[in-house]
């Protein structure tokens, strides 16, 4: 089936680190993506991994992905507060044609 | 590169009424996307172009939705007629191409009010 699973709230304090975590459920998922939303605005590509890997890294941001237990991370170092938003994680499925799924997102809260 | 352009930004109708959406997406990029994002939710897929040909309308109520992109370029997704439950932002996306290593990039939405 196609699922992705987030939770729905994170509260972290200014220069600490954000974990947020996501679950899918479609073992024929090609890429996995982390989009930002801020209020009013459409969504923002933060970073993507393709499926073979295990780790990426891009500045302050690192994802991980078991594919074993098809477990996604993404985790902000040194968190401010403009990285409040809403996260979303995201799936690419090959059904033929490719398809992307999202989960509900996340909401991160930074606190000064 | 500009980004996905939509129109209108906000829209408030009563139900029963009719209303439309225009989506530019990024140029050169061959597939468009319109999502439906209620309140508190993920965006949902409502329907796929690749070009000016419909790829996955699974998710779209046809008997009130219905969405063209004719010359291969912008887009329009109609609601006739609107139901209450129609209220959401609806989402317009582009990206190069089908595969999975193209991501999509979103515009800002259009606020649907139906009351």
């Amino acid at each position: 089936g196609e699922d992705v699973e987030q939770s729905l709230f994170l509260s972290v304090r200014e220069g600490d680190s954000s974990v947020i975590n996501c679950t899918y459920t479609d073992s024929s998922s090609t890429y996995l993506y982390w989009y930002k939303q801020e209020p009013g605005a459409g969504l923002q590509l933060l970073t993507y991994i393709f499926s073979n890997m295990d780790m990426k890294q891009d500045q302050r941001l690192t994802v991980l992905l078991n594919k074993k237990d098809k477990h996604l991370s993404l985790r902000i170092a040194d968190t401010q507060t403009g990285d409040s938003a809403i996260y979303f994680c995201a799936e690419s499925i090959d059904t033929g044609g490719f398809k992307t799924i999202f989960g509900a997102g996340t909401r991160l809260f930074v606190k000064a | 590169e500009a980004g996905v352009a939509q129109s209108p930004r906000y829209k408030i109708i009563e139900k029963r009424q009719s209303v439309a959406f225009w989506c530019n997406p990024i140029s050169g990029h061959a597939t468009l996307y319109w999502y439906q994002q209620i309140l508190g939710q993920g965006p949902k897929l409502l329907i796929q172009f690749q070009n000016n040909g419909v790829v996955d309308d699974s998710q779209l109520p046809k008997d009130r939705f219905s969405a063209e992109r004719l010359k291969g370029v912008d887009s329009t997704l109609k609601i006739q007629p609107a139901k209450l439950e129609d209220s959401a932002v609806y989402l317009c996306a582009s990206s190069r191409n089908q595969g999975g290593e193209s991501p999509l990039h979103f515009g800002n939405g259009t606020r649907l009010t139906v009351t």
